[in-house]
C-alpha cells in the first residue's frame, strides 16, 4: 500500500544509454515532483508538476524529459546517459502546490557505466 | 539569497544520549521550517514542520525542534536517541510559495 512508488528502485546502464524512470503516488496529490541526490546527498528539485502542468523547470540538461500522463504519475526519461547522471532519483508529491510537506518514493538510483 | 545552514556533515551520538541538530537559515520574510529524515536506502520522511505560532514544535519519533527568530535557528532535539535513529536529516526552509530550500544534511550516528 505503498503511498508514492517508484520503478526500477535499481538501474545500471551504459553511457549513451536511454533510460525511464517511473513514478505513481495513491495519496490523491496533484503536485508531483523530481529530485536529484548526488553522492553527497545534495537534493536538488529538477521538476515539478501540477495537475499535468508543468511548474518548475530548473536548469536541467534537456536529455532529461519529464511527462504526466494524469496527475497520480510523473516519469522521467533521460536520453544519452552520462557518467555525471549517476545519482538517485526521488520522486515526491504533495496535495495543492503550496505545502511544503512533501512525500517521497524510496528512490531510484541510476548507476552509468 | 536564501539559504538554508546545518553545520555539522556528521554527528556521533552515544545511544540513549540526547541530540540536537543545527539549522540555520537565510531568509527576508517569515519562514516555514521543516526537518526530514532520511534512513538509509529509504525516501525523506517530514518529521515535523513550523509555519506559525508556538515556537516549540513537535514530531514524530519523539523528535522536537525550536524556532529562534533572532538566531535565524531551527535546532533539532531528541532527548535520547535509539539505534534506529541513525539516518541523514535535513532542514528545509520554504519560500512564499512553499518550494522547498534544502539544507546539505547531517548524518547522525549511533554509538552503542
Amino acid at each position: 500500500d505503498t503511498a508514492v512508488s517508484q520503478t526500477p528502485k535499481y538501474l545500471v546502464t551504459q553511457m549513451g544509454n536511454d533510460k525511464s524512470i517511473k513514478c505513481e503516488q495513491n495519496l490523491g496529490h496533484d503536485t508531483m515532483y523530481w529530485y536529484k541526490q548526488d553522492s553527497k546527498k545534495f537534493l536538488k528539485i529538477m521538476f515539478s508538476y501540477n495537475n499535468k502542468e508543468l511548474i518548475i523547470n530548473e536548469t536541467v540538461p534537456n536529455r532529461f524529459s519529464p511527462k504526466s500522463p494524469d496527475k497520480a504519475h510523473l516519469n522521467l526519461h533521460i536520453n544519452s546517459l552520462e557518467l555525471g547522471d549517476s545519482a538517485v532519483y526521488f520522486c515526491a508529491s504533495t496535495l495543492g502546490e503550496s505545502t511544503g510537506e512533501l512525500f517521497f518514493g524510496e528512490g531510484s538510483r541510476l548507476t552509468v557505466l | 539569497a536564501q539559504s538554508v545552514t546545518q553545520p555539522d556533515i556528521h554527528i556521533t551520538v552515544s545511544e540513549g544520549a540526547s541530540l540536537e541538530l543545527r539549522c540555520n537559515y537565510s531568509y527576508g520574510a517569515t519562514p516555514y521550517l521543516f526537518w526530514y529524515v532520511q534512513s538509509p536506502g529509504q525516501g525523506l520522511q517530514l518529521l515535523l514542520k513550523y509555519f506559525s505560532g508556538d515556537t516549540l514544535v513537535q514530531g514524530i519519533k519523539g523528535f522536537e525542534a525550536e524556532f529562534k527568530r533572532s538566531q535565524s535557528s531551527f535546532n533539532l532535539r531528541k532527548p535520547s536517541v535509539h539505534w534506529s535513529d541513525a539516518a541523514e536529516y535535513f532542514c528545509a526552509v520554504g519560500d512564499s510559495n512553499y518550494q522547498l530550500i534544502w539544507g546539505a544534511g547531517t548524518k547522525l550516528i549511533i554509538k552503542p
